[in-house]
């Protein structure tokens, strides 16, 4: 069964900080995809990246990297000098290609306060 | 307009009413979708629609009812509600219902059941 986990509920660093958010994921898929989503207070979910199984390559966009370790089923976020308009709530998400009728499961999400 | 937008952006009724949400894409998308998101709980995916057809319901109640009248176009109509329906109502929509397509996110209406 499909299951993500974002064990950090809240998180508070002061700007210029780094921060990692951790997603650890179970599925028993071989093709699967993995994205990061941003909910600012604003409410809509804002897309930041995807990454399917076959491709373990670390990304890096801008002040953003994101770490895919299959070994581990993580696919952790860093934000690199932090900033306050970073105070968001993030999402990691799984979706399978092999099922039919396949979901997208959300982890509970990370609240991230940046502050001044 | 761009992206997804959605209306109401905030309604509160009473158990008793029947009240509609409305979704609206601009992204030439096919696939539509309706979540629930509750304090304390995650994303929950209520209804898809690929090609205005309905693929999935995940065990919602019948209190909640969908309508897709075009791929650009999402309702969900809403009829003797409890309390505890109180919730952010998020729609989004991708290219297709694909699992490697993001998914666009409108900014929800925010709903309380008195």
């Amino acid at each position: 069964a499909q299951k993500v986990t974002q064990a950090q509920t809240e998180i508070s660093v002061v700007e210029k900080e780094d921060v990692t958010l951790d997603c650890v994921y179970e599925t028993r898929d071989t093709t699967y995809y993995l994205f990061w989503y941003k909910q600012p207070p604003s409410g809509e979910l804002v897309f930041l990246i995807r990454r399917n199984s076959f491709d373990e390559q670390n990304e890096i966009s801008g002040r953003y990297s994101w770490n895919f370790q299959k070994s581990t089923s993580s696919f952790n976020f860093t934000i690199t000098a932090s900033q306050v308009v970073d105070s968001a709530v993030y999402f990691c998400a799984l979706s399978e290609a092999n099922t039919g009728g396949f979901k997208t499961i959300f982890g509970a999400g990370t609240r991230l306060f940046v502050k001044a | 307009e761009t992206g997804v937008t959605q209306t109401p952006r905030h309604l509160v009724m009473g158990m008793t009413n029947k009240k509609s949400l409305k979704c609206e894409q601009h992204l030439g998308h096919n696939a539509m979708y309706w979540y629930k998101q509750s304090a304390k709980k995650p994303l929950e995916l209520m209804f898809v629609y690929n090609f205005k057809e309905q693929t999935e319901n995940n065990s919602v109640p019948s209190r909640f009812s969908p309508e897709c009248p075009n791929s650009s176009h999402l309702f969900l109509h809403l009829h003797t509600l409890q309390p505890e329906d109180s919730a952010l109502y998020l729609c989004a929509s991708s290219q297709s219902r694909e699992p490697y397509n993001e998914q666009f996110f409108g900014p929800g209406t925010r709903l309380t059941v008195l």
